[in-house]
């Protein structure tokens, strides 16, 4: 299966929001309402910030939001913090030939 | 703590076959889908394989299709993955991930392993 298209690096100052889109197919992010979003540190194992497209496990901040618009979906994260710095993970179902999981390429988040 | 735990992963020579294990607790193991999720060094993730709540359901991704099988012993709280025919592609860290829904596979991991390591080299 393709990988879902995520931008390489996104970067932003404290304080300010950010945006990292998550492009796939109607195979995919636009067939199914199951966009997840991982975050991960370097040495870290992912954690998830956002599932179901738009939900919040709990413990995760709500300067985290998810949104999706046809094949593509979105992160937002509003008063960017330093800690928010690490690679960015959006992953869906596609039904293309079988059910299988797909990611995307990641996003590395730079806070300047 | 719900947590999981993988091992398993050690080097192997190409054309090799090797078993990961995942032990759970902490939750109710057979009310979830199961996923095992890879990271090649430096890069990023890769979704391999899931299996349902009773084992009767099992995907593959093509990358690992007809080489790799996914188990669960579900009296034993734990999780397999059964790899023949390794290729020095498969050499990654295995994450182990529990599924968020109750009995269904919507494919957000909630929980996740320390990961165990693979090398596949000769």
């Amino acid at each position: 299966q393709s990988a879902l298209t995520q931008p390489a690096s996104v970067s932003g100052s404290p304080g300010q929001s950010i945006t990292i889109s998550c492009t796939g197919t109607s195979s995919d992010v636009g067939g199914y309402n199951y966009v997840s979003w991982y975050q991960q540190h370097p040495g870290k194992a992912p954690k998830l910030m956002i599932y179901d497209v738009s939900n919040r496990p709990s413990g995760v901040s709500n300067r985290f939001s998810g949104s999706k618009s046809g094949n593509t979906a979105s992160l937002t994260i509003s008063g960017l913090q330093a800690e928010d710095e690490a690679d960015y993970y959006c992953s869906s179902y596609t039904s293309s030939s079988t059910l299988e999981g797909v990611f995307g390429g990641g996003t590395k988040l730079t806070v300047l | 703590e719900v947590q999981l735990v993988e091992s398993g992963g050690v080097v192997v020579q190409p054309g090799g076959s090797l078993r990961l294990s995942c032990a759970a607790s902490g939750f109710t193991f057979d009310d979830y889908t199961m996923h095992w999720v890879r990271q090649a060094p430096g890069k990023g993730l890769e979704w391999v394989s899931l299996i349902s709540w009773d084992g009767g359901s099992t995907y593959y991704a093509d990358s690992v299709k007809g080489r790799f099988t996914i188990s669960r012993d579900n009296s034993k709280n734990s999780l397999y993955l059964q790899m023949n025919s390794l290729r020095t592609e498969d050499t990654a860290l295995y994450y182990c991930a529990k599924d968020i829904a109750v009995v269904a596979a919507t494919g957000a991991f909630d929980i996740w392993g320390q990961g165990t390591m693979v090398t596949v080299s000769s």
